[in-house]
């Protein structure tokens, strides 16, 4: 099966940083997702990594080891428009490419 | 053009009334994901078509839930005699490619209520 695990929840201060950690378990990763979900809304693509490393675009950066399983999405200089659920999704060769996601992480961002 | 749309926004049913729920991806888009979310959770695939061919229909849950897209642009689900558990937010998605790997574009979704 597909394990992908993230915290439920995490909340950080306005201007501050926040790193968000996602693990998954399969031999057919294929490519893995970070999207935004505001409460209420459609989730909205923010990276796609394949390759090993850190991609980095304005005040988030999504990093990849695909040896140890493992992601993390960083979002600098937070906004209080960054209050949302953060979805991490595995794109699974094992299971005819399709996207899987993880429950997703509630951030909260504080005054 | 504009992102993708789904209407109606909500949908309150009774149990046992059937549903229908539209829709309409970007202009264009070769590949449409319909997906279930409960509250809470993350999107679960429910099906996949590219253009009008139902390619995967492995996540539905049962024969109640069908699809269609039948000219390869607007899709349609439809719940038939819905049940408590179907209650969940369906969000639809399109992307213009055919790779898994190609960025899917959500729509807002429909909340669906099953009293």
């Amino acid at each position: 099966g597909q394990n992908i695990d993230q915290p439920t929840e995490m909340t950080a201060t306005e201007g501050a940083i926040v790193q968000i950690n996602c693990t998954y378990q399969t031999s057919g990763f294929n490519g893995l997702f970070w999207y935004q979900q505001h409460a209420g809304e459609a989730p909205t693509f923010l990276s796609y990594n394949v390759l090993d490393g850190l991609e980095e675009k304005g005040r988030f950066s999504s990093f990849l080891s695909r040896s140890k399983g493992y992601s993390y999405l960083l979002l600098k200089e937070l906004q209080m428009k960054d209050s949302a659920s953060y979805l991490c999704a595995v794109r699974d060769r094992r299971r005819d490419d399709k996207i899987i996601f993880g429950k997703g992480t509630r951030l909260h961002i504080l005054p | 053009g504009a992102g993708v749309s789904q209407s109606p926004r909500y949908k309150v049913a009774k149990r046992g009334q059937d549903v229908a729920l539209r829709c309409d991806p970007i202009s264009g888009h070769v590949s449409l994901f319909w997906y279930q979310q409960a509250l809470g959770q993350g999107p679960e695939f429910l099906t996949y078509f590219q253009n009008e061919a139902q390619l995967d229909k492995s996540g539905l849950p049962s024969d109640r839930f069908f699809a269609e897209r039948p000219e390869g642009s607007v899709s349609t689900l439809k719940i038939q005699r819905t049940q408590q558990e179907d209650s969940a937010v369906y969000l639809c998605a399109s992307s213009s490619g055919t790779s898994g790997g190609d960025t899917q574009y959500f729509g807002p979704g429909t909340r669906l209520t099953v009293l």
